[in-house]
């Protein structure tokens, strides 16, 4: 079975300049998070998708953040425009739908690593 | 705030003895948690899991127990191999919520 897919792997930049990340999530997954990992920390959800609707985006920095996922599979998330504190790792991560009594694996991508200078 | 901590950020271990990572947790709400492991360069990989109704569970060389009235979680490995190595998150959710909150994370070095 493919993983979830993230495009760039590496990207540098110089703030206030605008950054945007590509997931593929896994085939038939419908809920898609975006989660920041700052170095030496655990991941921080940003954002969720149920298909293409928003369930959870409290942490997201709506000034400068956005993302969308239009036709429920791909998701980009895009930064702009961006600050040095936002240098982390960017990780995507799918599963399938949870029900009120279950819980279901979340997948993560191998993340983008983001630098602002 | 909610917040899921973990009490030593660095541990090592001999090549064949048993690993103890610990956590604690805040949200007395929460009611399943899972512990991931993080290669360098590499997504969270999903090791065990558990729910708040039990207090243990066993995997292929891995257990978590779960301690309700302290808030804390913890995850045994046995026999730690050098590809054990790594750092290990615990992180929490509860029913109603979908987000997962981790916590910081322990690196885990394996000495041969």
């Amino acid at each position: 079975e493919a993983g979830v897919a993230q495009s760039p792997r590496y990207k540098i930049i110089e703030k206030r300049q605008s950054v945007a990340f590509w997931c593929n999530p896994i085939s038939g997954h419908a809920t898609l998070y975006w989660y920041q990992q700052i170095l030496g920390q655990g991941p921080k959800l940003l954002i969720q998708f149920q298909n293409n609707g928003v369930v959870d985006d409290s942490q997201l920095p709506k000034d400068r953040f956005s993302a969308e996922r239009l036709k429920g599979v791909d998701s980009t998330l895009k930064i702009q425009p961006a600050k040095l504190e936002d240098s982390a790792v960017y990780l995507c991560a799918s599963s399938l739908p949870r029900d009120s009594s279950s819980y279901n694996e979340q997948f993560f991508g191998p993340g983008t690593r983001l630098t602002v200078l | 705030g909610e917040s899921v901590g973990l009490h030593l950020p660095t541990l090592s271990v001999q090549e064949g003895d048993n690993s103890i990572i610990n956590c604690a947790y805040s949200n007395s709400a929460s009611d399943y948690f899972i512990w991931y492991k993080q290669e360098s360069g590499k997504g969270p990989q999903f090791i065990i899991d558990i729910r708040s109704n039990m207090d243990k569970r066993q995997g292929q060389r891995v257990t978590v127990l779960l301690n309700k009235t302290v808030k804390h979680l913890s995850l045994q490995i046995a026999a730690t191999q050098p590809g054990d190595s790594a750092v290990y998150f615990c992180a929490e959710t509860s029913t109603g919520r979908r987000a997962l909150t981790f916590g910081s994370g322990t690196r885990l070095q394996v000495q041969p």
